[in-house]
């Protein structure tokens, strides 16, 4: 079955301790990006990657870490969360450009305490 | 950031309409427009991506359209049903350096009412 997997699902953590949310496609996609959901602000483009070793900022990059060294995967690394990183959190992968659109991960509920 | 703007931002409708929602973005470096549905609980799922100035799209009973000359799109639902409920976004890469960067709009969401 085609998927984007991500986790944890739900991490309740404290304020500056290291996370890493994992994201995983197994459609052989090259585009993979991380996306944040707040009230009010919709859906913000953290990073994306057009393909291995190629990392790009989105809109909201601050206090978030990417990287791409195989195609499959594609973790969000935060490395010292504070509080206003308190979201829910999507990662998605599509085909490199056009095609069928992104295909997005469950998400993951992120609180930092 | 890239301004892409949705309206409304909230509609109902009764079962049977038919029902319409913009997107606008800019009209400059245009690369692709995509629309979602995004239903409560769950992920949001591709309806289109277009990316020719006139495009059209359809999918069972929702169809969009595409004006890239002066930056917008419309998403038509005929006969809306309550399945159909759901919050409508629309993403573009219009105006940036990069097909990658993608945009989202704020999203219409759509109440239909049996």
């Amino acid at each position: 079955e085609a998927q984007v997997t991500q986790n944890p699902r739900y991490l309740i953590t404290v304020t500056g301790k290291k996370l890493t949310v994992t994201c995983s496609q197994n459609m052989n996609h090259e585009y993979m990006s991380w996306y944040r959901q707040d009230p009010g602000l919709g859906l913000r483009q953290i990073y994306y990657s057009m393909n291995v070793e190629v990392t790009d900022k989105g809109d909201v990059p601050e206090g978030y870490k990417v990287s791409r060294k195989e195609k499959r995967n594609f973790p969000l690394i935060l490395e010292s969360p504070s509080p206003n990183q308190t979201s829910l959190y999507f990662c998605a992968s599509s085909l490199s450009r056009g095609g069928r659109g992104e295909y997005f991960g469950p998400g993951t509920r992120l609180t930092v305490t | 950031i890239l301004n892409v703007e949705q309206s409304p931002q909230s509609l109902h409708v009764q079962e049977g309409d038919s029902t319409n929602f913009t997107c606008s973005f800019p009209s400059s470096n245009f690369y692709a427009l995509h629309w979602y549905r995004w239903e409560t609980a769950k992920s949001p799922e591709a309806l289109f991506v277009m990316t020719l100035n006139g495009d059209e799209k359809k999918k069972g009973r929702i169809s969009a359209t595409l004006n890239t000359k002066e930056g917008y799109s419309y998403l038509y639902i005929k006969g809306s049903q309550p399945e159909d409920s759901a919050t409508y976004l629309c993403a573009s890469n219009a105006g940036g350096t990069s097909y990658g960067k993608l945009t989202f709009g704020q999203g219409t969401i759509l109440t239909v009412h049996p």
